[in-house]
This record gives structure tokens, sequence and C-alpha cells, in this order.
């Protein structure tokens, strides 16, 4: 069976410093990977997603980047994190681009 | 653009009392419909999978309807464990992302 991990599950961070999320798959090779943010009030929002090593595509402008440096790990960055980038980060993987999507366990992140 | 409308934005049921969250859409292309249960602060969890209007699907207590403008998620004789916000996505045919509604908030009271 496929098995998605995140780390870490929480984090607290002041502005202006850097940012590192990790999400890996197990059980599955070449999957489809996503990045999304879920905001108190707000519906989930896809940042990245990435259809294999080294391809990203980036839904929305903003501070964040991402990177999939192996086929299974999907990696979310900053180099300056704004108060505005506090939320719920989720990453997801898909057999296809069409279909349903796969959820990790999620890192709460909060800027202070 | 995609469009996605939950109602009632929190719903509260006595144990065994069945009712319907509504899932409104506008979408481009229906690639999909799908439907989550998200508890706090963990990740959505998938339930369903809709693909065309008159689709039905079940699992356990809940069952999934889609029509042409709407999916309906009917929870019967809910219990405690039911508790959790249930949230709803369409795929299109412009692009990769799940567009989700804002979700419902079930509590389901002893």
């Amino acid at each position: 069976s496929q098995t998605i991990h995140q780390w870490p599950a929480t984090l607290v961070q002041p502005v202006g410093s850097p940012l590192s999320l990790e999400c890996t798959v197990e059980g599955t090779s070449n999957p489809n990977l996503y990045w999304y943010r879920q905001a108190a009030g707000r519906g989930l929002q896809l940042l990245f997603y990435s259809v294999g090593i080294g391809q990203i595509s980036s839904e929305v402008p903003q501070n964040l980047s991402a990177s999939r440096p192996q086929d299974r790990q999907f990696i979310l960055s900053s180099k300056k994190l704004l108060l505005s980038d506090s939320g719920f980060y989720l990453c997801a993987w898909s057999r296809g681009l069409a279909g349903e999507q796969y959820f990790g366990p999620g890192t709460r992140l909060t800027v202070t | 653009e995609d469009q996605v409308t939950q109602s009632p934005e929190a719903l509260r049921l006595q144990e065994g009392e069945s009712s319907s969250l509504n899932c409104s859409y506008t979408v481009s292309g229906l690639r999909g419909l799908f439907w989550y249960r998200q508890d706090p602060g963990k990740g959505p969890e998938f339930l369903f999978t809709l693909y065309s209007a008159g689709e039905e699907k079940e699992k356990e207590r809940l069952k999934a309807t889609l029509t042409k403008k709407e999916s309906f998620l009917h929870i019967t004789a809910p219990k405690p464990e039911d508790s959790a916000t249930y949230l709803c996505a369409v795929q299109g045919d412009s692009g990769y992302a799940l567009n989700f509604g804002k979700g419902t908030s079930l509590l389901v009271t002893p």
C-alpha cells in the first residue's frame, strides 16, 4: 500500500527565516506530487505540482518554491518567510493527472 | 473559473438523525468531483470520486450523488465518530488542481 509522509508536523519560525518542508511517498513509483496550503476560513489552494523529477509547475506567484530531487520526494522552500506564509501545508500524490489525490498528514507552519 | 460552494457551513445532528450536505459547482469540462473527510489537524482523507451525472457511490453510512450542477453527501443514521469537516472538490479540464470548497463542519452528538 502507498504511504505519504510529511515533516515536520509543526513549525514555528520568525519572519525572514528560511523554510524547508519535506514530503515523501512510499509504495508507488513516478507519482504526481502536489503542495497545497490551507488557510483558516479558506479552501485548499494548490501551490505547486510536479509530474516528474526536476519538473515543477507553479499555480500562484508567491514567496515559496518547490523542488523534486528524487522520484518520491517533494520539498517546499522559502528563503525569507512572511507572516502571510502561515498556514497548514499539505502534500498530496496521485497516479495520474486526472483523478483522486491522496493527502499527507500536513505541516502546521506559524510565522511569528 | 471553477467554483465550488458547500452548504451548510456547519451542521449539528443528533446520533441517528440522517441529513445531507450540498456541494454546488461550476466547472469547465468536469473530470471528477471528489469528497474528502478532514479531522482537526489532519490531512483530508479521500472518500469518493464521481465522474458523471447520475452516478452514486456508497461507503458505510455515506452515500454521494452527482447531478450536472451539484453533489450531495447523504449521511444515514450518523454516529459521533462521523463528526468531521467534509470537503468537496472538482477537477476540470483547465488544469490539474483540485478546486476545493470551504467545507461543511459536521458535529454528531450522542
